[in-house]
């Protein structure tokens, strides 16, 4: 059974720049999650879907961070315009359904200038 | 509010010797708690998880947990560590009444010496 995917795995921008992120759930899981993980701690929730809508983005930067997943499967995470403190490695999860297992991509590092 | 605290940013054990991973967590009622182990550049998997069923917890590869409520505390151990063991463990409680959501300590690095 293939795993979460994610693109890219490393992504290094200046600041102010954009920059998106990319997630492919693992086939059927309907519920898929962001996290974001600063060097030295453990994963934060950003965002939360249960299908294309939003269950949960109350700890998501609104005014520079945004998500879709449309259609329900593939889902993007954009930066814009980004911040040095954002430099961390953003993770993706996907479940069968809420509350149940969740399964974790393998990441993307980003680092901004 | 829920929380977990790992003791330890930082265990260094022998190969062959026990390990213990050390996490308090905070909560008004008997919580969901999970520990994940992060291997560089893979992504997070599941060691075990406890939810209010029996308070010993066998997971993979090896590893177990006690769910203790007098001493709030959800520790991993393993008789004997192995080189593979070397990775990051996080302790987690799942968020009540959420949707699944999770709470990750800062988790902490296992060094194994051969």
């Amino acid at each position: 059974e293939a795993g979460v995917a994610q693109s890219p795995r490393y992504k290094i921008i200046e600041k102010r720049q954009s920059v998106a992120f990319w997630c492919n759930p693992i086939s059927g899981h309907a519920t898929l999650y962001w996290y974001q993980q600063i060097l030295g701690q453990g994963p934060k929730l950003l965002i939360q879907f249960q299908n294309n809508g939003v269950v949960d983005d109350s700890q998501l930067p609104k005014d520079r961070f945004s998500a879709e997943r449309l259609k329900g499967v593939d889902s993007t995470l954009k930066i814009q315009p980004a911040k040095l403190e954002d430099s961390a490695v953003y993770l993706c999860a996907s479940s069968l359904e809420l509350r149940s297992e969740q399964f974790f991509g393998p990441g993307t590092r980003l680092t901004v200038l | 509010a829920q929380s977990v605290t790992q003791l330890d940013s930082h265990v260094s054990v022998s190969e062959g010797t026990p390990v213990l991973l050390r996490c308090n967590y905070s909560s008004s009622y008997s919580p969901s708690l999970f520990w994940y182990v992060q291997h560089p550049n893979k992504g997070l998997q599941l060691l075990l998880k406890y939810t209010s069923a029996a308070t010993l917890v066998k997971g993979i590869n090896g590893f177990e947990a006690e769910f203790k409520k007098s001493e709030t505390s959800f520790h991993l151990t393993k008789p004997s560590a192995h080189m593979s063991d070397a990775a990051e463990y996080f302790c987690v409680v799942s968020v009540r009444g959420s949707q699944g959501n999770l709470i990750f300590g800062k988790g902490t690095k296992l060094s194994v010496k051969p």
